[in-house]
């Protein structure tokens, strides 16, 4: 079963908005994880941050974690039209498992 | 580096045949992993392998089987396709000691 819950489960907006998305989860994790699929394509890694971690920058990219609420944040600044892709969160439960959510899907329009 | 590689790209098979999809990387990375990818759905862990010799069971194993007989490659062999099987299969690798995979390019299968 799905461990991760992603919402909303598709997000469009204009270019130079910000995105929010978000993920819950149900059970005790080592860390949290936010990958990016472009469509047709395999998924790469965008930032992790540790059950020990509320708050992490990468650039354009600032993610938040509250483990009281199992629940995580992305946040995308000012939004280019390549930031168009799915958005999946994964909690890694040990054991380098990693469960997916089932994912953003974010639209930037021109 | 070519990263993680996977063939085929592309592959239909009927029901009840078999097949093997390729895995392989070379980044001398311990753990590897397969996952399937189901339209609007995230992935989810068929297998995985900490080392050459080892390896595990994820959360729908069933129907699939692996072998890591040396650390670049990573074989799943499907046993007896069918049409539950049909969805695009991914290919993943973590250095030992981190937690961050590498994924491929990705397998589209049908199964008709």
């Amino acid at each position: 079963s799905q461990q991760g819950e992603e919402d909303p489960q598709a997000l469009s907006i204009q270019e130079g908005e910000n995105a929010t998305m978000n993920c819950s989860y149900k059970t005790s994790i080592n860390n949290l994880q936010w990958y990016r699929q472009n469509s047709g394509r395999g998924l790469v890694h965008l930032i992790l941050i540790r059950s020990n971690e509320r708050e992490k920058h990468s650039g354009r990219l600032r993610v938040t974690l509250d483990t009281s609420k199992k629940s995580s944040s992305l946040l995308i600044t000012a939004s280019r039209a390549a930031d168009t892709a799915s958005y999946f969160c994964a909690t890694d439960v040990g054991a380098q498992k990693l469960v997916f959510g089932q994912g953003t899907r974010l639209t930037i329009n021109p | 580096n070519a990263g993680v590689t996977q063939t085929p790209k592309f592959q239909v098979l009927k029901t009840g045949q078999s097949m093997t999809l390729q895995c392989a990387q070379d980044m001398n990375h311990e753990y590897m992993s397969w996952y399937r990818q189901d339209p609007g759905m995230g992935l989810r862990l068929i297998h995985y392998s900490v080392g050459a010799g080892i390896t595990d069971q994820g959360e729908v194993p069933n129907g699939y089987n692996v072998s890591r007989s040396t650390t670049e490659d990573f074989p799943l062999r499907l046993l007896s396709a069918a049409p539950s099987q049909t969805s695009v299969y991914f290919c993943a690798s973590t250095p030992q000691g981190r937690e961050t995979q590498y994924f491929g390019p990705g397998t589209r299968l049908l199964v008709l």
